[in-house]
């Protein structure tokens, strides 16, 4: 069945340093989506990535989805304490399947 | 624009009992979706609907079964609940096909099986 592993579990960051989060799946996928959670709230879609190898920006944040389909990362530069909240990955493949996701704290 | 709306918003249960949680969206979207999150761990489907008539098992259904009422509302009913299916669940909506394809959720319920 689908897998999609996301490490690490938990990221303790000071403001101003960069996170990045790690998304795999035992499968390739179509496509893969980030959504962000914050403490208490649902989650919020952040991206959508299709094509192998694409880079995308928002602002601080940049995905990247591997050349083999199989692995994705989200990275934030510079995080602020606006960042803390939970990140998922997403297969699309099929049915939506999120992953474990990283719990990002920030401290000031 | 609503979006996603999902009630109750809590509920406490004995078990035993049952109860149907309700989602409506008002987006137009196909495909609908229940996820259950327990406290640290990520969202795990329950059920999906990829359309209108359509229902189809996701991660974990034991327990659990689904109506799509129409193409707006899918519930999700417990039968005999547990205290492990205390949990959040939030319903979500999406509409199939390229370019976007991302995911609306509801604000959540929160049960409690005592």
């Amino acid at each position: 069945g689908q897998q999609v592993m996301q490490i690490p579990q938990y990221q303790h960051v000071q403001e101003g340093e960069d996170f990045t989060t790690y998304c795999n799946s035992s499968t390739t996928l179509s496509n893969i989506q980030w959504y962000k959670q914050r403490p208490g709230g649902h989650p919020v879609f952040l991206i959508q990535l299709v094509k192998s190898g694409e880079v995308k920006k928002q602002k601080r944040l940049t995905f990247q989805f591997g050349e083999a389909k199989k692995n994705s990362s989200l990275h934030i530069t510079a995080t602020q304490t606006t960042d803390v909240g939970t990140y998922f990955c997403a297969d699309n493949t099929d049915k939506l399947i999120f992953g474990t996701g990283t719990r990002l704290q920030v401290f000031p | 624009n609503a979006g996603v709306t999902q009630t109750p918003k809590f509920q406490v249960l004995k078990t035993g009992q049952s109860m149907t949680l309700q989602c409506a969206q008002d987006m137009n979207h196909n495909s609908m979706y229940w996820y259950r999150q327990d406290p640290g761990m990520g969202l795990r489907l329950i059920y999906y609907s990829a359309s209108e008539g359509t229902t189809d098992k996701g991660e974990v259904p034991n327990g659990y079964n689904v109506s799509r009422l129409n193409k707006r509302e899918f519930s999700l009913r417990l039968e005999s609940a547990a205290p492990s299916q205390t949990s959040v669940y939030f319903c979500a909506s999406s509409e199939a096909g390229l370019p976007s394809t991302e995911a609306f959720f509801g604000q959540g319920t929160r049960l409690t099986v005592v």
